[in-house]
């Protein structure tokens, strides 16, 4: 059972424009999201993350929305720059009690930036 | 500043045989973790610590052992390494109630086992 799952395997976009990456979840008791890029050959790299009690958080180029009620959530990356190519991953965590940093990450979205 | 530092990069080992990955922070983190990487699959928590002497179990934790003596260290030992072990593993720490900043992961370890 895939309590995180990131439908897109892919997403194309061109240099400049939004990026939007989304992220949908079934375990009601996650309380925090994380995102992560990752390159080849390397680990996950943090990018941002939010807490279930705001529906928006910004750093830079990167926000994130949080959809409680559908259970959904989404990484805006504007622009978009080449060197943003690479898999994200979101990745959910209980924030509290004995399961608090275990983290369930969705399969990856492969994100391409054409110059 | 070294981070994460996970050893060996690469590893094939024959199924049956044992081994050790290891992963050390120099980030004084409470929290450690073990994920696996499969295709189509994201990461899976194999292994997790808060602490010295703490471990609890992820979501795939069969055929493999941790143990956690020190803040710095947390090696995962496979014990009788089978192909479908064959991934690529991740060890990752964090400061405790860090979910705000994140994990910091290792570079990875590619593991074949044939």
């Amino acid at each position: 059972d895939q309590q995180v799952k990131q439908n897109s395997p892919s997403l194309s976009v061109q240099e400049g424009r939004i990026s939007i990456l989304n992220c949908d979840y079934t375990n009601s008791m996650f309380d925090y999201f994380l995102w992560y890029k990752k390159y080849p050959a390397e680990g996950p790299t943090f990018l941002i993350s939010i807490s279930s009690i705001k529906d928006k958080n910004e750093d830079g180029r990167f926000t994130v929305f949080l959809n409680k009620s559908a259970k959904h959530l989404s990484l805006h990356i504007v622009p978009s720059q080449p060197g943003d190519s690479a898999v994200y991953f979101c990745a959910a965590s209980v924030a509290g009690g004995t399961s608090y940093g275990k983290l369930t990450f969705g399969q990856g979205t492969i994100l391409t930036v054409h110059p | 500043n070294a981070g994460v530092t996970q050893t060996p990069k690469f590893q094939v080992l024959k199924t049956g045989q044992s081994m050790t990955l290891q992963c050390a922070q120099d980030m004084n983190h409470e929290y450690m973790s073990w994920y696996r990487q499969d295709p189509g699959m994201g990461l899976r928590l194999i292994h997790y610590s808060v602490g010295a002497g703490i471990t609890d179990q992820g979501e795939v934790p069969n055929g493999y052992n941790v143990s956690r003596s020190t803040t710095e260290d947390f090696p995962l030992r496979l014990l009788s390494a089978a192909p479908s072990q064959t991934s690529v593993y991740f060890c990752a720490s964090s400061r405790a109630q860090g979910l705000r900043y994140g994990y910091t992961f290792g570079s990875g370890t590619r593991l074949t086992v044939v």
